[in-house]
């Protein structure tokens, strides 16, 4: 079966735009989480969708956001960008939420570089 | 946000030594997951621990998860050019709900030739 799709795989914006990025997740699967990569802060949480809900959030400010379709998949939103959120961008889903995340599958990620 | 202590943050070993890294918190966790993650790629899960003093193998990897519930180990033996990457350790925590994992710093392994 096919794995997590992320598009586009690589990006570059420019500081104060707003950037989407994409996941698809694995057939079947009906959570999807997003984390931030970046070298100096390793993978940070940033918020898990279950069913088109939000379930859980981290620590991120109110420009990241995001969002679940019926199909599953889901959309991550960065508004007004900052040279601070170039990072690579990833995306895993599981069957189920919680304690479904032992079957997490990651994507490649999106890698944003804003300039 | 939590994260994991994870040493060592980089090893340069030849090809054929054995590896250990671990990853400590202050904190207890019910489950333990290592994942090796390559170069322009998604992490991947290498193994899971459910119980504590748990000893699991997948391959030539090895984990164990620590009594304490606040550590754990993993270790490679007779290291091979695939195994370059960065490992990443990562804890579920005991609370009831809507758990996330929490994840550790990564340690790089490069091999010299």
């Amino acid at each position: 079966k096919a794995g997590v799709t992320q598009t586009p795989r690589y990006l570059i914006k420019t500081r104060g735009q707003q950037v989407t990025l994409s996941c698809s997740p694995i057939s079947g699967h009906r959570s999807v989480s997003w984390y931030q990569q970046t070298p100096g802060q390793g993978l940070q949480f940033l918020f898990e969708y279950f069913s088109e809900t939000q379930r859980n959030k981290g620590n991120f400010p109110g420009r990241f956001s995001g969002r679940q379709f019926s199909n599953s998949r889901s959309e991550m939103n960065v508004s007004t960008l900052e040279l601070g959120d170039s990072a690579l961008y990833l995306c895993a889903s599981s069957l189920d939420s919680g304690r479904g995340s032992l079957g997490y599958t990651f994507g490649s990620g999106t890698r944003l570089t804003v300039v | 946000g939590q994260q994991l202590n994870q040493s060592p943050q980089s090893m340069f070993i030849q090809e054929g030594e054995d590896v250990s890294m671990n990853c400590t918190s202050s904190s207890i966790f019910n489950t333990w997951l290592w994942y090796k993650q390559d170069p322009g790629e998604g992490p991947v899960l290498l193994i899971a621990l459910y119980k504590a003093g748990e000893l699991t193998s997948n391959g030539r990897l090895t984990a164990q998860f620590g009594i304490t519930r606040k550590d754990s180990f993993l270790n490679i033996s007779a290291s091979i050019p695939s195994d370059v990457g960065i490992y990443f350790c990562a804890g579920l925590p005991p609370n009831f709900g809507n758990e996330k994992l929490t994840f550790g710093t990564g340690t790089r392994l490069t091999i010299i030739p």
